[in-house]
């Protein structure tokens, strides 16, 4: 089982460059969420879509758009990227959204901004 | 809105019991979960906790709004950050995590 799978796992990008990081899962999860970690802050969600067709701001959502491509993909975008966006990036996906489902999380993104 | 506190960081030689908290502010009584992150591996579910099977987890209560994970004779192997997020019904109900507690396991 694949799981949740994000691509690319490492990233450099000139400050003003743009990228988008891809996020697929194979669990017929209807909920999916980007979070970016930084040390000392922990997990902070940017962007979350409860259901295909759906996507709503998390708590650090602003230089980020995102796309909820189908059911299985969720796409994050950085349309103008800055340093202070440089972060590990993390996928997740639960079966639903709502309290009391987990989430399986993907490898990761290291995204260093220059 | 809720939030978690953990201990930031735990540094224990190989065959020691450690107990990691999680004590949570909340209006509601949330599902409380566990999550490891071992070094280059994604974040992990370790355990689940509900005012339904709370009984079942050393030492913590939800009513009591503390969670804590209790691991016995750790071994160096166990060296990871440890994320307790919480989900609550009456606000949103994505995760949001704290910084975690980094457990260092020394041989």
């Amino acid at each position: 089982n694949a799981g949740v799978t994000q691509t690319p796992k490492f990233q450099v990008l000139k400050t003003g460059q743009s990228m988008t990081l891809q996020c697929a899962q194979d669990m017929n999860h209807n909920s999916m969420y980007w979070y970016r970690q930084d040390p000392g802050m922990g997990l902070r969600l940017i962007y979350y879509s409860a259901s295909e067709g759906t996507t709503d701001k998390g708590e650090v959502p602003n230089g980020y758009n995102v796309s909820r491509l189908n059911k299985r993909e969720f796409s994050l975008r950085l349309e103008s990227a800055a340093p202070s966006q440089t972060s590990v990036y993390f996928c997740a996906s639960s079966e639903a959204y709502g309290q009391g489902y987990g989430y399986t999380f993907g490898s990761g993104t290291r995204l260093t901004v220059v | 809105s809720n939030s978690v506190k953990q201990t930031g960081q735990i540094t224990v030689s190989e065959g020691a019991s450690v107990t990691m908290n999680c004590t949570y502010t909340s209006t509601g009584y949330p599902t409380l979960f566990w999550y490891v992150e071992y070094p280059s591996k994604p974040l992990q579910l370790l355990q689940r906790e509900t005012m339904e099977n709370s009984k079942n987890f050393g030492g913590g209560n939800i009513k009591d709004k503390n969670s804590p994970i209790v691991k016995y004779s750790v071994q160096v192997s166990d060296s990871a950050v440890y994320y307790c997020p919480s989900t609550c019904f009456y606000n949103n109900n994505d995760m949001r995590f704290g910084a975690g507690t980094r457990l260092t396991v020394k041989p």
